[in-house]
């Protein structure tokens, strides 16, 4: 009964492949991340989805596509992989911010991209 | 432009010794403020956060930290280190005002606890 789940927790791929990485969570939050963690732990945020729509989204290549198919649902895919996009890729969720409210973060367990 | 600094990328201390992780922010309003741990190849997890009132903050583990409004700071403390505390430690702030929907994440601090 894990609370944010991603798979698979490690992939291995050539240059030029695509790849896609699942998140699921069943905390009945409403807003879904993904994070990028580097070689030196700096953590960035990529996209926030919250009920399906996107609401964050940084300056990240175009390679990168998300996909919230329902709200406790947000994949990753990944095209053309590069050798810099090697890191850990962290899915959170949150109870819904702004309003006011702040939320805190429930993460994945990461999902270790290598690219050779 | 808002940001957190982690001044320390590594802090040791002995087991048993008090610990102190340093944080400190700028934003622009009123801040929301969080501590987050990384243990060896796991997510992060939430310790603790600020949001208002009471300037010193408990959370997990038996972890706190306190606000200082002046010295914008948010300090992680604990009385009494263990080395299960040996971890990566991340501060976030987020502004109640502006674009509140993202946290703004400091660099990280390395918490080596030794027996």
């Amino acid at each position: 009964d894990t609370a944010v789940s991603q798979t698979p927790k490690y992939l291995v791929t050539q240059m030029g492949n695509d790849k896609s990485i699942k998140c699921e969570q069943n905390l009945g939050h409403d807003t879904m991340y993904w994070y990028k963690q580097d070689s030196k732990k700096f953590l960035k945020i990529m996209f926030s989805y919250n009920n399906k729509e996107l609401i964050i989204n940084e300056t990240v290549p175009n390679r990168f596509s998300p996909k919230s198919p329902d709200k406790a649902h947000l994949n990753l895919h990944i095209n053309s992989l590069e050798l810099g996009d090697s890191a850990v890729y962290f899915c959170a969720s949150s109870r819904k911010l702004g309003l006011g409210a702040a939320g805190e973060l429930f993460f994945g367990e990461g999902s270790r991209l290598t690219v050779l | 432009a808002q940001s957190v600094a982690q001044p320390e990328d590594q802090v040791n201390v002995a087991e048993g010794n008090p610990l102190t992780v340093k944080c400190t922010y700028s934003v622009s309003g009123n801040p929301y403020l969080f501590w987050y741990v990384q243990y060896p190849n796991r997510g992060l997890q939430f310790l603790l956060k600020y949001i208002t009132g009471d300037n010193l903050v408990k959370g997990s583990y038996g972890f706190e930290a306190e606000f200082n409004k002046s010295q914008t700071s948010f300090h992680l403390k604990k009385p009494s280190a263990l080395v299960s505390d040996s971890a990566l430690y991340f501060c976030a702030v987020r502004d109640s005002g502006g674009n509140n929907r993202k946290l703004i994440w400091g660099l990280g601090t390395s918490l080596a606890v030794n027996p």
